[in-house]
């Protein structure tokens, strides 16, 4: 079974609105962290928020934000405020702490920007 | 700070030479990842490195493929013979490693490679 799943291939957005990219887990640990990466044309990897399974209060970052559900196990990214630099590759990750320090990877989302 | 650096940043070569890839991680941390990302399969876990020591290979493709870890502060990913189909980018990227939940992973730039 997938680690990781991102069910949008790709994403449309209309400059300065919100737009949410999905993304779900799978794991039985009960101590995991999940993270998102955003990889824009120019091809780094570029880190962008971490939320811990303990962690109660969703995380945010400036204008992203993780809509942490644990129970559905889902770890959605919000952005709010679309700008033209948001247009990329966003990547959900997982780390399951029991088990190392491998990272599983989605498939991504390719997010455009429309002005 | 410095974060991972690669080198080559891009690699043009022919079948059947062997490749180097280098990767300096961030001082200080204490695990290494190699990954190949490529249009068809995504990004893919090649091996990784806990204080030096290679944990798992399983992603490594085939026997053309090595890594190696001589001390905290270098790796190499070898490829010898390369064939076309290794054409792909290939990145580094490098977490503390103190198993806190917190570990998050930086990444290199990536290493361009193709192979004619």
């Amino acid at each position: 079974a997938q680690k990781i799943t991102q069910t949008q291939p790709g994403m449309f957005v209309q400059e300065k609105e919100a737009v949410t990219l999905d993304c779900t887990y799978d794991t039985s640990d009960q101590s995991y962290g999940l993270f998102w990466y955003k990889q824009p044309s120019s091809g780094e990897m570029i880190f962008l928020i971490y939320q811990g399974s303990y962690d109660e209060q969703n995380a945010t970052e400036g204008r992203y934000s993780l809509n942490f559900q644990k129970a559905r196990k889902s770890a959605n990214l919000v952005i709010s405020a679309s700008q033209l630099g948001d247009s990329a590759m966003y990547f959900c990750a997982m780390r399951e702490t029991n088990t190392g320090n491998q990272f599983y990877f989605g498939t991504g989302t390719s997010l455009t920007v429309i002005p | 700070d410095a974060g991972v650096i690669q080198s080559p940043r891009h690699e043009v070569t022919e079948m059947g030479q062997e490749v180097t890839l280098r990767c300096k991680p961030i001082s200080g941390h204490n695990s290494l990842f190699w990954y190949r990302q490529t249009m068809m399969r995504g990004l893919e876990l090649l091996i990784y490195f806990n204080n030096n020591v290679p944990i798992d290979d399983s992603g490594m493709p085939e026997d053309r493929f090595s890594a190696k870890m001589p001390n905290a502060s270098f790796s190499t990913l070898k490829i010898q013979p390369s064939e076309p189909r290794d054409s792909a980018v290939y990145f580094c990227a490098s977490s503390p490693g103190t198993g806190a939940g917190t570990d998050t992973q930086y990444f290199g730039p990536g290493t361009r490679l193709t192979v004619l």
